[in-house]
């Protein structure tokens, strides 16, 4: 089954913790992207990589840090997460034919 | 000024009706243009995707495109409770820039189907 999956889906640490939210899709997609979710806000784009080494900043990069070593996989890194990082994040995959991104099942991350 | 921009409803729609959702966008250069469904605490979805201008038709729903008046819309025809949900519309800029791949969403309108 083709899917963009990320782990963990629920979190709940403290400030200054540095987490990793792990990404991957099965889709052989070279591009994918780190959104976050604020109500009133809409969908933010923190980080995107168009393939292996390649990344560049979104919208909302301030606090955060990205990977990607291989195709298949693209972390987010909190190195201090802050209160104002507590958020929805969703992982996204872009088939280039298309344009379409499909979207990972999000992670409610909260900080406190 | 926001680059996508929606009415944020509710839009509260009979059961049976059609739901009309509209969407305008600041860049000229965008090339595709996509709806989302997103149910609450739950991934965006995509509905359907549109590039050229007018309508394309998938079962219940039509998307409508006018790149003149920058603006793209949503018909979701005999609306049922199932389709109450944040319905999101993105924009994706020329592939030739640098903000290619780089969606823009607007904050959504929430759709409520009454029984």
């Amino acid at each position: 089954e083709a899917q963009v999956t990320q782990n963990p889906r629920y979190l709940i640490t403290v400030t200054g913790k540095k987490l990793t939210v792990t990404c991957s899709q099965n889709m052989n997609h070279e591009y994918m992207s780190w959104y976050r979710q604020d109500p009133g806000l809409g969908l933010r784009q923190i980080y995107y990589s168009m393939n292996v080494e390649v990344t560049d900043k979104g919208d909302v990069p301030e606090g955060y840090k990205v990977s990607r070593k291989e195709k298949r996989n693209f972390p987010l890194i909190l190195e201090s997460p802050s209160p104002n990082q507590t958020s929805l994040y969703f992982c996204a995959s872009m088939e280039g034919s298309t344009d379409t991104q499909y979207f990972g099942p999000g992670t409610r991350l909260t900080v406190l | 000024q926001k680059e996508v921009e929606q009415n944020s409803g509710p839009l509260s729609v009979p059961e049976g009706a059609i739901a009309s959702l509209n969407c305008t966008y600041s860049d000229r250069g965008s090339q595709s243009f996509f709806w989302y469904r997103q149910y609450s605490g739950k991934s965006p979805e995509l509905i359907m995707f549109i590039y050229s201008n007018g309508d394309k038709e998938d079962g219940r729903f039509t998307a409508q495109l006018n790149k003149a008046s920058q603006y793209v819309s949503l018909l979701i025809r005999d609306s049922q409770p199932s389709d109450s949900a944040t319905y999101l519309c993105a924009v994706n800029a020329n592939p030739t820039t640098d903000s290619w791949g780089k969606l823009q969403f607007g904050a959504g309108t929430q759709v409520v189907v009454t029984p």
